[in-house]
């Protein structure tokens, strides 16, 4: 079983739609949750970050995290075309554990006009 | 500022051949990764280095060797390469400590026939 479980999709909506994307995670280690975009044939760049427990809102995005269900999920809200990439969630554990990052699968999004 | 780059961008390998993927990182950067991507599977975890002279290994290290040559350089190697590395792989580095974003290079396409 992998460490992180996510849905590669493809999720396809219509402009302007809220886009939720989610991942769950069997290590209850992990304390740092991160969302990255990829373009295609780019590599992936930093969405968002959040620690332990909680929501962070960054503008359309918003990224929950309930370590008690080990699910993270991150929200987009009046989507736009320029947000179709794909979206993949990343983790680490606190301490010693920080240093290995581990990636769910990435959900390939496309917004279409 | 080049943040991470990876060598050669593109490569096509027979079966059996060895090869060395590069990466060097100019931001100063404690700890440094290899990732293979394919379809489906996001970003797998092959290697990563937390620090100058230490290197551990990640969700699939078979087939792969690395060095930690300084702390801007990590390298991997594929002593024999078989058609099941066929991948896009990429390398990134992070900071260490709280809040700290992955950085990653534009990715090494490569093809082993």
């Amino acid at each position: 079983q992998k460490e992180v479980e996510q849905d590669p999709g493809p999720l396809s909506v219509p402009e302007g739609a809220i886009v939720s994307l989610n991942c769950t995670y069997s290590n209850s280690a992990f304390q740092y949750f991160m969302w990255y975009r990829q373009y295609s044939r780019k590599g992936p760049e930093l969405l968002m970050y959040t620690y332990s427990s909680g929501n962070k809102e960054d503008g359309r995005f918003t990224a929950q995290v309930d370590k008690s269900s080990k699910y993270i999920s991150l929200f987009i809200r009046d989507s736009q075309p320029s947000d179709s990439a794909t979206y993949l969630c990343a983790m680490s554990a606190a301490g010693g554990g920080y240093n290995k990052l581990i990636f769910g699968a990435g959900t390939r999004l496309a917004v279409h006009p | 500022n080049a943040g991470v780059t990876q060598t050669p961008k593109f490569q096509v390998l027979k079966t059996g051949q060895s090869m060395t993927l590069q990466c060097a990182q100019d931001m100063n950067h404690n700890s440094m990764y290899w990732y293979r991507q394919d379809p489906g599977m996001g970003l797998r975890l092959i290697y990563y280095s937390a620090s100058e002279g230490t290197t551990d290994k990640g969700e699939v290290p078979n087939g792969y060797n690395v060095s930690r040559l300084n702390k801007r350089e990590f390298s991997l190697r594929l002593e024999s390469a078989a058609p099941s590395q066929t991948s896009v792989y990429f390398c990134a580095s992070r900071r260490t400590g709280m809040n700290t974003e992955a950085f990653f290079g534009q990715g090494t396409r490569l093809t082993v026939v």
